[in-house]
Formats: structure tokens, C-alpha cells, sequence
């Protein structure tokens, strides 16, 4: 089954102690991205990757790192949490030259 | 100003109804359009594309106006199934990027 996975689906942190976010397609897709869905602020874009090793900052990157290593897997890095980072994230992916965008299930993060 | 604007609502109908909804962008470059539809704590999926010509999916039409820059999504005889949160998408021609609006919210009532 084609699909998008993340991995915690739900975690709850102190802040300071780093995180990572996993993300895995099985679609062979180019495309990747990282997004944050805050009520009143819609999906905003935190990160992408054009394909392996070529990753950019989306609209709000401060806080976040992310890696694309292999072209299925596209982690999201918290380094230091702060509860300001506490949101729904969600992991897309697609494929070059198709708008269309799979997302996974979300991860919800509470960061106290 | 946000770059993607929708009504939040809630748009609250009943079965049956016949109900609109519309998107405002500010990007006049902007290439493709999406409507997606989430239902909650779940994930965004793509409801349809909006193509210049206006599009219908079964009981879903979507149009664009290039000209004043909004979209709108038509969903006639609504269902209970179709409550959900509606997400303008605008894709600025810089690949895969999407911008998303913050969603309009659709409850439809027995």
C-alpha cells in the first residue's frame, strides 16, 4: 500500500531534550516536506527536500533541522524543544513535476 | 495580509443543502490551485484540482477567477459524510510548494 508514515504519532517532551520526528515514503517520491498545523494559522511549511541531500527552509524553520540521506526518509530535528513548538506535524511527500501531495497521519507534539 | 485567505466558519447546513465556499489569493503569479479536505486530527487529502475552466466532480464544482484572484468550491446536496475542513491550496509556481489557506469548516446537520 502506497503511503506516508511518521513516527511518534504522539509525544510529549520537557523542553530542551532533542527530538526526532521520522518520516517514510514507499512511493519513490522526489519531493518531501515538513509542515506545522496551529489553529488559526493553517499548514505552514517548516522544511522541504527537492530530492537526496538537497533540502530548504520553508516558511518557518527556526527551531527545526532536517536530514535526506536516502530518498524514502526525510526526519524532522528538534534539537532544543520549546513549547512553542508544540503543534500537529505533519510529513508530505510527491512526486517531481506532480502537484499533488501525500500526506502521513500527523504527529502530535506537546512540549512542556 | 495572509497569502491564502478563507472564511473559518463554521458553515453549518443541512442535509441536502446546497453550499459555497471561497478562497482568496494574494500572489497574481500564483500557477495551480487545490482544494483539500480534512477531517479531524486526520491528515489533508486531495479533494480535486481547479483548473482556469472550472471543474465538477460529482457533486463538486470548482471554479477560478483569475481576475480577482478567488477560487470557490460548490458542494451540492450536501452529506452528513462531507463535514470536514476545506483547505484552499495555491501552488506559486516554485515547484512543489503549496501555500494553504487556514480552512473552512463545514458541518452538515441531519
Amino acid at each position: 500500500e502506497a503511503q506516508v508514515t511518521q513516527n511518534p504519532r504522539y509525544l510529549i517532551t520537557v523542553t530542551g531534550k532533542k527530538l526526532t520526528v521520522t518520516c517514510s515514503q514507499n512511493m519513490n517520491h522526489e519531493y518531501m516536506s515538513w509542515y506545522r498545523q496551529d489553529p488559526g494559522l493553517g499548514l505552514r511549511q517548516i522544511y522541504y527536500s527537492m530530492n537526496v541531500e538537497v533540502t530548504d527552509k520553508g516558511d518557518v524553520p527556526e527551531g527545526y533541522k532536517v536530514s535526506r540521506k536516502e530518498k524514502r526518509n526525510f526526519p524532522l530535528i528538534l534539537e532544543s524543544p520549546s513549547p512553542n513548538q508544540t503543534s500537529l506535524y505533519f510529513c508530505a511527500s510527491s512526486s517531481a513535476g506532480e502537484e499533488t501531495q501525500y500526506f502521513g497521519p500527523g504527529t502530535r507534539l506537546l512540549v512542556l | 495580509r495572509k497569502e491564502v485567505e478563507q472564511d473559518p466558519g463554521p458553515f453549518n447546513v443541512p442535509e441536502g443543502a446546497t453550499v459555497a465556499f471561497n478562497c482568496t489569493y494574494s500572489n497574481s503569479a500564483s500557477q495551480s490551485f487545490f482544494w483539500y479536505r480534512q477531517d479531524c486530527r486526520k491528515e489533508p487529502k486531495l479533494l480535486m484540482s481547479v483548473y482556469s475552466s472550472g471543474n465538477e466532480d460529482g457533486r463538486f464544482t470548482a471554479q477560478l477567477n483569475r481576475a480577482s484572484q478567488y477560487i470557490s468550491l460548490l458542494i451540492r446536496d450536501s452529506k452528513l459524510s462531507d463535514s470536514a475542513t476545506y483547505l484552499c491550496v495555491v501552488n506559486n509556481n516554485a515547484g512543489n510548494m503549496l501555500t494553504f489557506g487556514g480552512g473552512t469548516r463545514l458541518m452538515v446537520k441531519p
